[in-house]
């Protein structure tokens, strides 16, 4: 059973901090990596993918892998109360790269004023 | 662009009858794939659909069923509908040609009472 592990949180930070979101996975063999930000009640958004060690970065959202720990994260920079949600990170199937993403519990993140 | 679009936001059943839910993917993209959301856990993968075919299927049984469409849209059937069944169902759908991003549709409350 692949499994996609993410701190439990809740995490708080104040508005302008760094927020920092952590996941591992268990299949060394996985390829692509996602961030989903998901607001109460409503859908998963895709915010950040990741497929090559390193980081990545799409304005105040870096994402980094590292394939070797089997380690993903997640940094805000600059958060702001509209980004408390949960976040939810997901791994691809290595036996399927087009198919089916395994998904962490996710992480409740709150960011106040 | 049209996300992608689910019907109906909210379904209300009894035990023991069947569930119909409807999703329709961004445009220019064959594959679908189906999850649940149920209070408290982790998105479930159900099933993935790509070229009107079933591709994979998940840890559920087999009253749980789907197709796809010529025009990629897709359906999801459930039946003999139990308690726990109760769930958001959450449809997402992915590019033709080889990207691996999945991109939610807003779900569909099903409360089986």
């Amino acid at each position: 059973q692949k499994e996609v592990e993410q701190n439990s949180g809740p995490l708080s930070v104040p508005e302008g901090a760094i927020a920092s979101l952590n996941c591992t996975y268990s299949d060394r063999g996985s390829q692509s990596f996602f961030w989903y930000r998901q607001y109460s009640g409503k859908s998963p958004e895709l915010i950040m993918f990741i497929y090559s060690n390193g980081d990545k970065e799409d304005g105040r959202f870096t994402a980094q892998l590292n394939k070797a720990s089997q380690y993903v994260s997640l940094l805000i920079r600059d958060s702001q109360p509209s980004d408390s949600a949960t976040y939810l990170c997901a791994v691809n199937d290595r036996g399927s790269t087009l198919g089916r993403l395994y998904f962490g519990r996710g992480t409740q993140l709150t960011v106040w004023p | 662009e049209a996300g992608v679009t689910q019907s109906p936001t909210h379904l209300i059943k009894t035990r023991g009858q069947q569930a119909t839910l409807r999703c329709s993917p961004i445009s220019g993209h064959t594959s679908v794939y189906w999850y649940q959301q149920a209070l408290g856990l982790g998105l479930q993968f159900l099933l993935w659909y790509d070229e009107g075919e079933e591709r994979n299927r998940g840890n559920f049984p087999p009253r749980f069923s789907g197709r796809q469409f010529p025009n990629y849209s897709s359906e999801l059937n459930v039946n003999a509908l139990e308690l726990e069944d109760s769930a958001l169902y959450l449809c997402a759908s992915r590019l033709a040609g080889g990207t691996y991003e999945q991109y939610f549709g807003p779900g569909t409350r099903l409360t089986v009472t």
